[in-house]
């Protein structure tokens, strides 16, 4: 079955930087791309960003560009978000999800999530 | 970037009840558009894409309908399990977008 498990998170100053991991098994990672989204405490959800299969394709919210840089290793079935320069409202849960791409393309694996806390 | 709109931001429902939550781009996404189920802390789940189109695994009791720019979640008859937030997201172009959700809970 598909599994995603995100790590990395943690508490981390205003202006540092955090390397989130998202290592998935249960299907052909390669072959698909993968999406970070976010929810702030008690907020909804955020869409931050995508990677393609071969990783030659990036796309993130306005909110994140130039800050956050989605990558990913297909050897070892992981995808990364190396999010520089963080922000108080950076803090949220980050899940990684599965994109499927057919005729729609939709998230149709979600992680658990891994809670970044930025705080002094 | 296109804007997505949910209404309403939150409802009451009782277990047996019809329920509708509707969801408005800022422009056309054709049949783009995708919903899924949350429940607090856990992760969100895929319920319909392509506007239309049952996940597998989900009841049929939940059924989506539009295209362009308006579109619908609806819910047959709501069961104690589906009181949860709805999300509707665009995967029309990137970057990507959720609406704000929608809370259903209990009348």
């Amino acid at each position: 079955q598909v599994q995603l498990v995100e790590s990395g998170g943690g508490v981390v100053q205003p202006g540092r930087s955090l390397r989130l991991s998202c290592t998935a098994s249960g299907f052909t990672f390669s072959s698909n791309g993968m999406h970070w989204v976010r929810q702030a405490p008690g907020k909804g959800l955020e869409w931050v960003a995508l990677i393609s299969y071969d990783g030659r394709s990036k796309f993130y919210a306005d909110s994140v560009k130039g800050r956050f840089t989605i990558s990913r290793d297909n050897s070892k079935n992981t995808v990364y978000l190396q999010m520089n320069s963080l922000r108080g409202e950076d803090t949220a849960v980050y899940y990684c999800a599965k994109s499927f791409c057919g005729r729609d393309c939709y998230l149709d694996y979600w992680g658990q999530g891994t809670l970044v806390t930025v705080s002094s | 970037d296109i804007q997505m709109t949910q209404s309403p931001s939150s409802l009451s429902a009782s277990v047996g009840d019809r329920v509708t939550i509707t969801c408005r781009a800022s422009q056309s996404i054709s049949s783009y558009l995708n919903w899924y189920q949350q429940k607090p802390g856990k992760a969100p789940k895929l319920l319909i894409y392509g506007a239309s189109s049952l996940q597998s695994g989900v009841p049929s009791r939940f059924s989506g309908s539009g295209s362009g720019t308006d579109f619908t979640l609806t819910i047959s008859s709501l069961q104690p399990e589906d009181f949860a937030t709805y999300y509707c997201q665009q995967s029309y172009s990137n970057p990507q977008t959720f609406g704000q959700g929608t809370k259903v809970e209990v009348k």
